[in-house]
């Protein structure tokens, strides 16, 4: 099976603009969460979407959203981008929460 | 919401030594409690997890240990090799719908 997918795999930003980050997770994964990566802070959970519904979402302000097609693709949107969103973004897809979750290799976005 | 400690941040091992990372969670309602290892610039993925009705497990080299009540689980790896220098994240998720929460990585160095 193919693994994880993630586009782009950089990107870089300007502040005040807005980006938008794709995944396509494994086939037949219909669970796909979404995580933020910086140095010190380990992964930090944004959100998960399971079949187009999103079931679980974490600690980040409102410019962060998401959504799901129904090819369980999933998107990550960031608007009015602040320098302090310089991360890199993981994408991670499973049949559920308690099984594996595979990541993805990342999108890494810089906000100058 | 759950909460993840984890221990140490680094953690510098003599190859062929032993290593052990330790991590509590808050949630005694959690049961699944996975380790993920993320080597220099790559994704993360996961080597071991355990179970709540389970109180140890092995894979080779490298075995989980749980006290749930005591709240805490370990990773420990014997023989170590360089190839286990990564670093170490800890989860935990108290299941159904519920996310994986993780703590904030072990920074792992194997000295030849």
């Amino acid at each position: 099976k193919a693994g994880v997918t993630q586009t782009p795999r950089y990107l870089i930003k300007t502040r005040g603009q807005q980006v938008t980050l794709s995944c396509s997770p494994i086939s037949g994964h219909r669970s796909v969460s979404w995580y933020q990566q910086t140095p010190g802070q380990g992964l930090q959970f944004l959100f998960e979407y399971f079949s187009e519904t999103q079931r679980n979402k974490g600690n980040f302000p409102g410019r962060f959203s998401g959504r799901q097609f129904s090819n369980s693709r999933s998107e990550m949107n960031v608007s009015t981008l602040e320098l302090g969103d310089s991360a890199l973004y993981l994408c991670a897809s499973s049949i559920s929460y308690q099984e594996t979750q595979y990541f993805g290799p990342g999108t890494r976005l810089l906000v100058l | 919401g759950e909460n993840v400690e984890q221990h140490p941040s680094t953690l510098s091992v003599q190859e062929g030594d032993s290593a052990v990372i330790k991590c509590t969670y808050s949630d005694s309602a959690s049961n699944y409690f996975p380790w993920y290892k993320q080597e220099l610039g790559k994704r993360p993925q996961l080597i071991i997890d355990i179970r709540s009705n389970v109180g140890e497990k092995k894979d080779q080299r490298i075995a989980v240990t749980l006290n749930k009540t005591a709240k805490h689980f370990s990773l420990h790896i014997t023989e170590t090799q360089p190839e286990d220098s990564a670093v170490y994240f800890c989860a935990a998720s108290r299941g159904g719908n519920e996310k994986l929460t993780f703590g904030t990585g072990t920074r792992l160095t194997i000295i030849p």
